[in-house]
């Protein structure tokens, strides 16, 4: 089946300081992926939907400027967590729909937990 | 608006006892997807079954069994002899288009399920 996976599966950071997280599908193309944020306790929430060689959508309430993502290759997409605060510290999921299309299973990665300190 | 409501927060089991997971569902779309998937502690996500909106035969897995019901916009998760391994958070996402965006992903609120030996 298909593999998405996610570097650094956790990470811990000072106040201020930029935080990037990759995933990557490891046997398929992706030219879309969708990045969550999951505080505890809480469900997954839609952040943003990461598109190959153009620019990122977010969701209403997602700040752009804090929350880069770079969809680089049909492979690769980058979260970068700029000037992190503890208010940040999460667990952070990407995903990719099957190459059947966004109808199709959406596979998951195995999250990066964020602790800004 | 879509929306999924799993209005059970926690469900304590013993161990061998069947348990049902509720999830009801709001969209105005014809066309949609149905997910249920098991997060444990560990926090990856774990995929359980997709239903799409045309499809409401029920279906059976082993101990697992969903019953979706279009009349009632529910799509419930039963456990049968529920076991320890069990014990996990549950999700249960729809999944719908959006115009020149692709397919969207809404989870619920997740039932954590702690199955007692």
């Amino acid at each position: 089946g298909a593999v998405v996976s996610q570097h650094p599966s956790w990470v811990i950071c000072k106040s201020g300081t930029s935080v990037k997280i990759e995933c990557r599908s490891l046997d398929f193309q992706a030219t879309t992926m969708f990045w969550y944020r999951q505080f505890p306790k809480q469900s997954l929430m839609l952040m943003a939907t990461s598109n190959e060689g153009s620019k990122a959508t977010y969701e209403q309430g997602v700040e752009k400027d804090k929350f880069l993502i770079n969809h680089a290759s049909l492979t690769l997409s980058t979260l970068t967590v700029t000037s992190a605060h503890p208010e940040d510290s999460s667990f952070y999921i990407c995903s990719a729909p099957g190459t059947s299309g966004v109808n199709n299973e959406q596979f998951f990665g195995p999250g990066t937990r964020l602790t800004v300190l | 608006a879509q929306k999924v409501t799993q209005a059970q927060t926690e469900i304590s089991v013993v161990e061998k006892e069947d348990v049902t997971l509720d999830c009801v569902y709001e969209t105005r779309d014809t066309t949609y997807y149905l997910f249920w998937y098991k997060q444990p502690p560990s926090g990856e996500l774990v995929f359980l079954i997709r239903r799409n909106s045309f499809d409401e035969q029920n279906e059976i897995s082993g101990r697992y069994s969903w019953n979706f019901q279009k009349s009632t916009s529910s799509f419930n998760f039963t456990i049968t002899a529920s076991q320890v391994v069990d014990s996990a958070v549950y999700f249960c996402a729809l999944l719908y288009m959006i115009y020149n965006q692709g397919g969207k992903l809404i989870f619920g609120q997740g039932t954590e399920l702690s199955v007692k030996p």
